[in-house]
C-alpha cells in the first residue's frame, strides 16, 4: 500500500518568505509527527498530531512554525518569514495511534533558504 | 525528558565484520526504535521493541529494560549496510509517542 508521502521534496525559497509543507500519511493512521533534521545534526521532534488536535507543540522553534490538520488526515507546516536557520530536511511520520508503535517515516522535503 | 546516549559515533568495518552499535537511555520506555537513514536520507524503521530480542535478517537488535540499554547487531556486514542508524525513545518515557533520537552512528564497510 502506500506510505506517508511529502511535498514538495526540495523547496529553495528566499529568505523572509512563507512556506507550506505538507505531507500525507498512511491512510487510517490517526497520529501523525513532524521532525527536523539540520545538516550535520541529529533528528528533533516538532509537533505532532493525535487526530486533528496537537497535544504536543513543544518542539517548534519559534511562533514563525505553525502546523495544521485536517480531516484526521493531511497534515501542513507552515513556516512564516523564512530564516536561513531554518534550512533543513522536514520529516513526517505517521502511526496508528499515539504510543508505542511503529512510526512510517516520509522521503521528506529539502528545505533550502537562500 | 529522556536522554538518548549513542555509540560509536562513526564505525568502519570490513565486508562480512559483526558490528554491534550501542543505545542508552535515561528514563523508562515502553518501547525503543532502531533506525536506518541511507546516505540519500530516506529513513526506514528497522525495530521497535519492548523486550527481549528481535531478528530480521542479518539484523539482531536486543534490549535490558532494566539496564536501559540496547544494541543492534549486523551480522556478515556488507556494504549495502552503509547507513546511519539511529535509536529513539519515547520523549517522556512511558509510551508517549513523541521520540527522541539518538545521533545516530555513522556505519561505513568497506568491500
Amino acid at each position: 500500500g502506500a506510505g506517508v508521502s511529502q511535498s514538495p521534496s526540495n523547496k529553495v525559497t528566499e529568505k523572509g518568505k512563507d512556506v507550506e509543507l505538507r505531507c500525507d500519511p498512511i491512510s487510517g493512521h490517526t497520529a501523525l509527527y513532524w521532525y527536523r533534521q539540520s545538516l550535520g545534526q541529529g533528528l528533533e521532534f516538532l509537533i505532532y498530531f493525535q487526530g486533528n488536535s496537537a497535544p504536543d507543540k513543544s518542539g517548534l522553534p519559534s511562533d514563525r512554525f505553525s502546523a495544521e490538520r485536517t480531516g484526521g488526515s493531511v497534515s501542513t507546516l507552515t513556516i512564516q518569514r523564512t530564516q536561513q536557520e531554518d534550512s533543513a530536511v522536514y520529516l513526517c511520520a505517521s502511526t496508528w495511534t499515539s504510543g508505542s508503535y511503529e512510526q512510517y517515516f516520509g522521503p521528506g522535503t529539502r528545505l533550502t533558504v537562500t | 525528558k529522556n536522554e538518548v546516549e549513542q555509540s560509536p559515533q562513526n564505525l568502519t568495518a570490513q565486508e562480512g565484520e559483526f558490528i554491534t552499535i550501542n543505545c542508552s537511555y535515561s528514563v523508562g520506555i515502553s518501547a525503543l526504535h532502531w533506525l536506518q537513514q541511507h546516505p540519500g536520507g530516506g529513513i526506514v524503521s528497522l525495530f521497535m521493541l519492548s523486550s527481549g530480542k528481535k531478528k530480521h535478517g542479518r539484523l539482531i537488535a536486543t534490549i535490558n529494560i532494566q539496564e536501559k540499554h540496547s544494541s543492534l547487531h549486523i551480522t556478515a556486514s556488507h556494504p549495502r549496510d552503509s547507513a546511519v542508524y539511529i535509536c529513539a525513545v519515547p520523549n517522556y518515557g512511558g509510551s508517549q509517542g513523541n521520540l527522541i533520537f539518538g545521533k545516530g552512528t555513522k556505519l561505513s564497510v568497506k568491500p
